[in-house]
């Protein structure tokens, strides 16, 4: 499986836009890359995924780089409650439907 | 998607003793896995549960220790057999539905076993 890195925390002003990295320099052509965060005490949520182009939904954007080996995922106006563990995931087509967690970034958003 | 829901969501459980956790699902799904989270840790995969069949274990995880069910396409269960202190986890049971864009799996809230 392509493994992905994250730094461990960041902390981000409320209100203010949340960009967090990852990459991936062995991903695979045909490989996704997927979000998750993970609230204290709650099961992880997922939030969005990709392939190549950047993608958009009510929660957050993702950004692809071109030659794909790392991306940003951005919450534009972070609250309290996304105060969590994002995971970046690169799912292997090769293991079927597996999905490998990482350590993910521990995400602090500061009032 | 589907709403997951996990029987306990907590329990205290003394060492060498068996907890079998249940893992329901509100419209049927093609696959079912079984994650442990360790305290402070990330999450790792334990297997997947197969309907009709056996589950299909990860490196580090047999049978013997998290026999796995999956009787049906909404219903699964999970044991920890003979646990010790070790066990002391998070364990979260995640489906994936053939309405998942991308593949995507989604995870139940999880059930908080301390062992002591």
């Amino acid at each position: 499986d392509a493994k992905t890195t994250q730094p461990p925390s960041m902390d981000c002003a409320e209100g203010r836009a949340a960009n967090l990295p990852c990459n991936h320099s062995t991903i695979s052509g045909n490989e996704y890359v997927y979000w998750y965060r993970q609230i204290h005490s709650q099961g992880p949520q997922y939030i969005i995924h990709g392939l190549k182009n950047n993608e958009t939904n009510e929660m957050a954007s993702l950004i692809i780089t071109e030659d794909r080996k790392s991306s940003t995922l951005i919450l534009p106006h972070a609250t309290l409650r996304d105060t969590a563990v994002y995971y970046c995931i690169v799912r292997s087509l090769n293991t079927g439907n597996q999905f490998y967690f990482g350590t993910g970034t521990s995400l602090t958003v500061i009032p | 998607s589907a709403v997951i829901s996990q029987k306990p969501s907590r329990d205290i459980c003394q060492r060498g003793t068996s907890l079998t956790i249940q893992c329901q699902v509100d419209s049927q799904v093609t696959m079912m896995f079984w994650y442990r989270q360790q305290p402070g840790q990330s999450l790792t995969l334990i297997a997947t549960a197969n309907q009709g069949s056996e589950a299909t274990y990860e490196s580090g995880f047999v049978i013997d220790k998290f026999p796995i069910s999956r009787p049906n396409l909404t219903f699964s269960t999970l044991t920890v057999s003979n646990m010790s202190p070790e066990d002391s986890s998070i364990y979260l049971c995640s489906v994936r539905s053939t309405e998942s864009s991308g593949n995507t799996i989604y995870f139940g809230e999880g059930s908080w076993l301390t062992v002591v």
